[in-house]
């Protein structure tokens, strides 16, 4: 069966430092990959897109890196601040009827003052 | 900035009771979606809606389940008789028509309490 992984455990950096969280999947074939952060209580919000034929998108101090030999993809955040600090999601998606999106469990980052 | 609204915020029912989520997306939006999240859990999908009919569905969705669009704006998810099991937060989410960019723009959610 699909299986996207992301680390289930918190990443807790110091401000300033860069935070790479990491998602992983197996048994699927995405046509894009999107990260999205979730702040508690909140719908998730839209932060990258990556297709299956780049290997990396930026945008601003994010940056995606998407290897589908791996079947991975690495997220980054340079130059983190507080309030960075929220639940970030891996989400694929395949092109078919409905584009509907199979998120991860999310990574929890704390970015430390 | 356009945003997705949902309405309630917040719904509390008994267990066998009818409950209808509310969703109103960007408007200009073409493809729709409700998605729900268990508490500490994922979020997963529902189903999505496209031209005035369901595009697909996932297991979740079975019977109990129904989406319609009224009038054009609105974009409702009707449970019939909730269980304690549909206790979570339900997203609605839209995208617009550029499909080779399937970014989509999801609401605050409803929280649902079942009893």
């Amino acid at each position: 069966s699909q299986k996207i992984e992301q680390n289930s455990e918190a990443l807790n950096i110091q401000e300033g430092k860069t935070a790479t969280l990491t998602c992983n999947y197996t048994n699927y074939s995405p046509a894009y990959l999107q990260w999205y952060r979730q702040d508690p209580g909140r719908g998730p919000v839209f932060l990258l897109l990556i297709r299956e034929n780049e290997k990396e998108k930026r945008k601003e101090r994010l940056k995606v890196t998407f290897d589908t030999t791996l079947k991975q993809s690495l997220f980054h955040i340079t130059a983190s601040q507080p309030a960075d600090s929220a639940t970030y999601l891996c989400a694929l998606t395949k092109v078919d009827s409905s584009y509907k999106l199979i998120f991860g469990s999310g990574t929890r980052l704390l970015v430390r003052p | 900035e356009p945003e997705v609204t949902q309405t309630p915020s917040h719904q509390v029912t008994q267990m066998g009771q009818e409950v209808i989520l509310r969703c109103v997306p960007i408007s200009n939006h073409l493809y729709f979606y409700w998605y729900r999240q268990i508490l500490g859990q994922k979020v997963e999908f529902l189903v999505s809606f496209y031209n005035n009919e369901i595009s697909e569905k996932s297991e979740i969705f079975d019977d109990q389940f129904s989406v319609e669009r009224p009038d054009g704006s609105n974009f409702t998810l009707k449970i019939r008789s909730t269980k304690l099991e549909d206790s979570a937060m339900y997203f609605c989410a839209s995208s617009g028509l550029d499909r080779d960019s399937n970014e989509q723009f999801f609401g605050p959610g409803t929280r649902l309490t079942v009893l």
